[in-house]
């Protein structure tokens, strides 16, 4: 149990256009999602913490209106990079909260983008 | 100001042998504490965690080992096998379910 799905793995996009990335829970309610960043060889960067029905919470530095997260149901979260420039290539991670243990996140396989 | 801090960035263990991770952490209102495990271009899978009442979780082959009044925690893996070449991330929550990851470390099991 406890599965997460992220969709596209990949995308590549030309600089200016947005991309959204979708971040499923498959077989429990998240009630809380998690969008993360991660450079090369770098640690884990949350971006911003999601509630189902609520505004979203970004961390310090990260800007809300290039990063739009929706979380419009339990199971489904998504985050639009708008406007996409080549320093927004990276790896970007999604994970859910709301199992049996909530203390736990468990993640999605990631996203790898490219801007060109 | 990273609150969590995995000092060692890589370690080589030979298979069969223990491998031992390291995390401090300097936040003593941290209270719930996990291990994930990281392959390339994939998102993290949870391994084990401990809550900061115990100091000790052992699953299978993973142990974590809590030391509150050091702010150290640490992964054992017994015995260390190649698959478990990746690289471990620990996390610390305080409160707001918040994780605050380490910087990680990269295992490589040699066979």
């Amino acid at each position: 149990g406890a599965v997460v799905s992220q969709h596209p793995s990949r995308v590549i996009c030309k600089s200016g256009t947005s991309v959204k990335i979708e971040c499923r829970s498959l077989d429990f309610q998240a009630t809380t999602m998690f969008w993360y960043r991660q450079f090369p060889k770098k640690s884990l960067m949350l971006m911003a913490t999601s509630n189902e029905g609520s505004k979203a919470t970004y961390e310090q530095g990260v800007e809300k209106d290039k990063f739009l997260i929706n979380h419009a149901s339990l199971t489904l979260s998504t985050l639009t990079v708008t406007s996409a420039h080549p320093e927004d290539s990276s790896f970007y991670i999604c994970s859910a909260r709301g199992g049996a243990a909530e203390e736990t996140q468990y993640f999605g396989p990631g996203t790898r983008l490219l801007v060109l | 100001d990273q609150q969590v801090k995995q000092n060692s960035p890589s370690l080589s263990v030979q298979e069969g042998r223990i491998s031992i991770l390291n995390c401090d952490y300097t936040n003593s209102m941290f209270d719930y504490f996990l291990w994930y495990k990281k392959y390339p271009a994939e998102g993290p899978t949870f391994l084990i965690s401990i809550s900061s009442i115990k100091d000790k979780n052992e699953d299978g082959r993973f142990t974590v080992f809590l030391n509150k009044s050091a702010k150290h925690l640490s992964l054992h893996i017994v015995p260390s096998q190649p698959g478990d070449s990746a690289v471990y991330f620990c996390a610390a929550i305080s409160g707001t379910y918040k994780y605050i990851f380490g910087t990680g470390t990269r295992l490589k099991v040699l066979a």
